[in-house]
């Protein structure tokens, strides 16, 4: 079972313009990350948010955590035409902490 | 660093037959995992092990076997591929957890 699920599903955007993709899961967390993929590439890791934390930022990226809601958002800030990509939360619910499970993932396109 | 690496890139195999998919890493990494992709679906974890002769399984281990003799390797068998198993299959390592993972650039399998 995917303890991730991204929404939306597929998102638009203009270059400049501000994207935001959101995640819940199910059972509570240890952590949870942000992962990008490229068109026919592997995963690169974005970011990490603990449990105990609220908010995150790296360079254009704000992560935001509600554990009461099981809920996360990734907002990527002036988006650029390199920011397409599929992006994917992924949590340790219910894992003990030694697995990671992947979400469906969100399919960003910005158009220059 | 070459980081992680995976061999071969692209795979046709027939029903039955059986394969070992490669994949290294040389960052000293304890903790290494396989996932596949499905077309529309995020990453399901195969098998992952946190150290050398130490694995255990994922989601979808069926039809999978691993095992870890070095730091370094961590080989994917087939045993008997079936058409289900046609995906991309995508290596990972960190430090010493499940987070942060670095990623290899996929082997495209396709099983007829």
């Amino acid at each position: 079972s995917q303890q991730g699920e991204e929404d939306p599903q597929a998102l638009s955007i203009q270059e400049g313009e501000n994207a935001t993709m959101n995640c819940s899961y199910k059972t509570s967390i240890n952590n949870l990350q942000w992962y990008r993929q490229n068109s026919g590439r592997g995963l690169v890791h974005l970011i990490l948010i603990r449990s105990n934390e609220r908010e995150k930022h790296s360079g254009r990226l704000r992560v935001t955590l509600d554990t009461s809601k099981k809920s996360s958002s990734l907002l990527i800030t002036a988006s650029r035409a390199a920011d397409t990509a599929s992006y994917f939360c992924a949590t340790d619910a219910g894992t003990g902490g030694f697995k990671t499970i992947f979400g469906a993932g969100t399919r960003l396109f910005v158009k220059a | 660093n070459a980081g992680v690496t995976q061999t071969p890139k692209f795979q046709v195999l027939k029903t039955g037959q059986s394969m070992t998919l490669q994949c290294a890493q040389d960052m000293n990494h304890e903790y290494m995992s396989w996932y596949r992709q499905d077309p529309g679906m995020g990453l399901r974890l195969i098998h992952y092990s946190v150290g050398a002769g130490i694995t255990d399984q994922g989601e979808v281990p069926n039809g999978y076997n691993v095992s870890r003799s070095t730091t370094e390797d961590f080989p994917l068998r087939l045993l008997s591929a079936a058409p289900s198993q046609t995906s991309v299959y995508f290596c990972a390592s960190s430090r010493d957890s499940p987070y942060e993972q670095y990623f290899g650039p996929g082997t495209r399998l396709t099983v007829t």
